[in-house]
């Protein structure tokens, strides 16, 4: 059954440091988000993308985030300058047309310190 | 987006069937409901999703009064690789959109 996976699983980084997180939707899909769960609260919805720009972002993706799909396969979040408050689970999604369900990557640890 | 309540968390034991009931009074004629599984450190996982009446997969069912005012996400017999974090979303699944995540309901399946 195809995946969405994410690399890296884990990243430690400084603060004020810029962070690549790396996705691969699955393969005929064309909309894609990024979610974050800050340990132990909820599952928040950061940036969804769909042909080629972003169609929605909530309050926490500001100008420090960005996104981009540089190829057919990958998608990536940038964290351009990490604060300690960037530390959580980040997580790719991806559905292949407006009427499915999403499905979501194993998720990236992101540690600063 | 239509709110949603359910419970914070619920026990059970090894080989019970466990009902899961969410409430989402507000519930739009487009919106769906979907629910996902969620174990620590790991990506949610979509279980079920419908409309009305009831669904049913290899995983769960769903139920879904006439009203759509709640619906109950069943798991029979569960085990212990049930523990997990279930979450109930509601919203228009045509459109897109993100999926707005509530607390959800913390299953402990004990022996």
């Amino acid at each position: 059954e195809p995946e969405v996976t994410q690399t890296p699983s884990h990243q430690v980084t400084q603060m004020g440091q810029e962070v690549i997180l790396r996705c691969v939707p699955i393969s005929n899909h064309l909309y894609f988000y990024w979610y974050r769960q800050i340990l132990g609260q909820k599952v928040e919805f950061l940036v969804s993308f769909y042909n080629n720009e972003i169609s929605e972002k909530s309050e926490i993706f500001d100008d420090q985030f960005s996104v981009e799909r540089p190829d057919g396969s990958n998608f990536t979040l940038k964290i351009r300058s990490t604060k300690l408050e960037d530390s959580a689970m980040y997580f790719c999604a991806s559905r292949r047309t407006s009427g499915e369900t999403q499905y979501f990557g194993p998720g990236t640890r992101l540690l600063v310190l | 987006l239509a709110k949603t309540t359910q419970p914070i968390s619920m026990d059970s034991y090894e080989g019970q069937e466990v009902n899961i009931t969410c409430s989402h009074n507000n519930i739009a004629t487009n919106d769906y409901i979907t629910w996902y599984q969620q174990f620590p450190s790991q990506g949610p996982r979509f279980i079920i999703q419908g409309y009305k009446t009831k669904v049913t997969n290899e995983v769960a069912s769903l139920f879904i009064p006439a009203d759509r005012k709640s619906s109950t996400l069943s798991l029979p017999r569960v085990s212990l690789s049930d523990t997990a974090v279930y979450y109930c979303l509601v919203g228009d699944n045509q459109a897109g959109t993100a999926l707005i995540f509530g607390k959800g309901t913390t299953l402990s399946v004990s022996s």
